[in-house]
């Protein structure tokens, strides 16, 4: 079955440190994205790319990087930078223009 | 970034009740969109509205785009349980091949039996 898979549901990070959040969809879809959700704030984009090797920076860029070297994969890496990175993330995929985004099920980070 | 504003923030209704929400911007609209989510789950779309002024349906959900494109409603009849959960709306303005969506500030639906 065709998908967007995002690994791994709970990530703990100790502050200080980068981590990486995978997500991998198999939908052929040419674009990708990255949201984060906090409470009451609804889903703010973090970076988007609309095909292989490029990426633009959404709302809220500033702590995060991420890379596009292939279709199916969008990996978003927190770094230290970052200053309040707790969260839910959440990772979507749709065909380039068009309106019909997959979200896959998120990954929430804990900074202990 | 903007963000659309929804109301209500929050309802709590008994089984059986109808739910009406609303969603507002200050900027139009091609296309609006109301997605669903579940508690740790990513959102799910339910209706896709393209012209100002349709009015679509999906089994007991009602949705319409605004005659200005700067507003949309979202109607649920006769609620039950599995109905819970939070409900966004999205805006998305094509410019080219770009499609970004907007998001709501979503509402946070609770049913009681």
């Amino acid at each position: 079955d065709g998908g967007i898979t995002q690994s791994p549901k709970y990530l703990f990070r100790k502050e200080g440190q980068n981590v990486t959040l995978s997500c991998e969809q198999n939908l052929n879809h040419d674009a990708m994205y990255w949201y984060r959700q906090d409470p009451g704030q609804g889903l703010r984009l973090i970076y988007y790319s609309q095909i292989v090797n490029d990426f633009q920076k959404g709302d809220i860029a500033e702590g995060y990087s991420v890379s596009r070297e292939k279709k199916e994969s969008f990996p978003l890496t927190v770094t230290s930078a970052q200053k309040n990175p707790t969260a839910f993330y959440l990772c979507a995929s749709s065909f380039r223009g068009h309106y019909g985004y997959t979200f896959g099920s998120g990954t929430r980070l804990t900074v202990v | 970034g903007q963000q659309l504003n929804q109301s209500p923030q929050s309802m709590f209704i008994q089984e059986g009740e109808d739910v009406s929400m609303n969603c507002t911007s200050s900027s139009i609209f091609n296309t609006w969109l109301w997605y669903k989510q579940e508690p740790g789950e990513g959102p799910v779309l339910l209706i896709a509205l393209y012209k100002a002024g349709e009015l679509t349906s999906n089994g007991r959900l009602t949705a319409q785009f605004g005659i200005t494109r700067k507003d949309s409603f979202l109607n649920i009849s006769a609620s039950i349980p599995s109905d819970v959960g939070i409900y966004f709306c999205a805006g998305q303005l094509r410019t080219g091949t770009a499609s970004k969506l907007t998001f709501g500030t979503g509402t946070r639906l609770q049913v009681t039996l």
